[in-house]
């Protein structure tokens, strides 16, 4: 039972590079989310997609661009590495309404920690 | 003022404790409430939910909701070395994904 996976864990990039978060999910979930969480913040939306070839900005999207070319797929891509993006990410997906009573809630990723030197 | 605002903790209570973690917010259309635990190096994994006011048992678990006053709680009873983690409170006005607010977390340490 996958649920969300992303990868890599960890990485280490130099600052102007630039590298892509994958993220991939296995529930058939139409929506599909990208946090950041950095200390004391708690998680910031950067971009989110409710289907295949829709995407939309969240709060914190700058720095950032994202596709989404099938249902299970939504990376994340980092263009000129800035040290203000060191921080953990996280993949996450969600059926089109959150009703956890129904165990319908956001599912997320196991992270993945990015240090930008 | 942060739209929500957690008790930043660290908190740490002996094994057996009473633990109560404590979200404030200031959107008074929130209705949606869920509490993520979040392990070390770990996805923030869904542990209560509650729509509007009132409270929710789960086990050792309570999750209350105050809408008048704008704050929600997570009791933990009998507390374990396994609820060592990291609380997030999320909430939302609609049950949007994209429109859950988190706060930024409380961290939990229960000493054996």
């Amino acid at each position: 039972n996958a649920g969300v996976t992303q990868t890599p864990k960890f990485r280490i990039l130099k600052i102007g590079q630039s590298m892509t978060l994958q993220c991939t999910q296995d529930m058939n979930h139409n929506y599909m989310y990208w946090y950041r969480q950095d200390p004391g913040m708690g998680l910031k939306l950067i971009y989110y997609s409710v289907g295949a070839g829709i995407t939309d900005k969240g709060e914190v999207p700058n720095g950032y661009n994202v596709s989404r070319s099938t249902t299970e797929d939504f990376p994340l891509r980092l263009e000129l590495a800035a040290p203000s993006q060191t921080s953990v990410y996280f993949c996450a997906s969600s059926t089109n309404l959150v009703r956890p009573h129904s165990g319908n809630t956001i599912y997320f990723g196991e992270g993945s920690w990015l240090t930008v030197v | 003022q942060k739209e929500v605002e957690q008790d930043p903790g660290p908190l740490s209570v002996p094994e057996g404790a009473i633990v109560s973690l404590n979200c404030t917010y200031s959107n008074s259309a929130f209705q949606y409430f869920m509490w993520y635990r979040q392990y070390s190096r770990k996805g923030p994994e869904l542990l209560m939910y509650t729509y509007s006011s009132g409270n929710k048992e789960d086990g050792r678990f309570t999750a209350q909701v105050d809408k008048s006053s704008k704050y929600i709680s997570l009791f933990i009873r009998d507390s374990q070395p396994s609820d060592s983690a990291t609380y997030l409170c999320a909430m939302s006005d609609d049950n949007y994904g994209q429109n859950f607010v988190f706060g930024p977390g409380t961290r939990l340490s229960v000493l054996p």
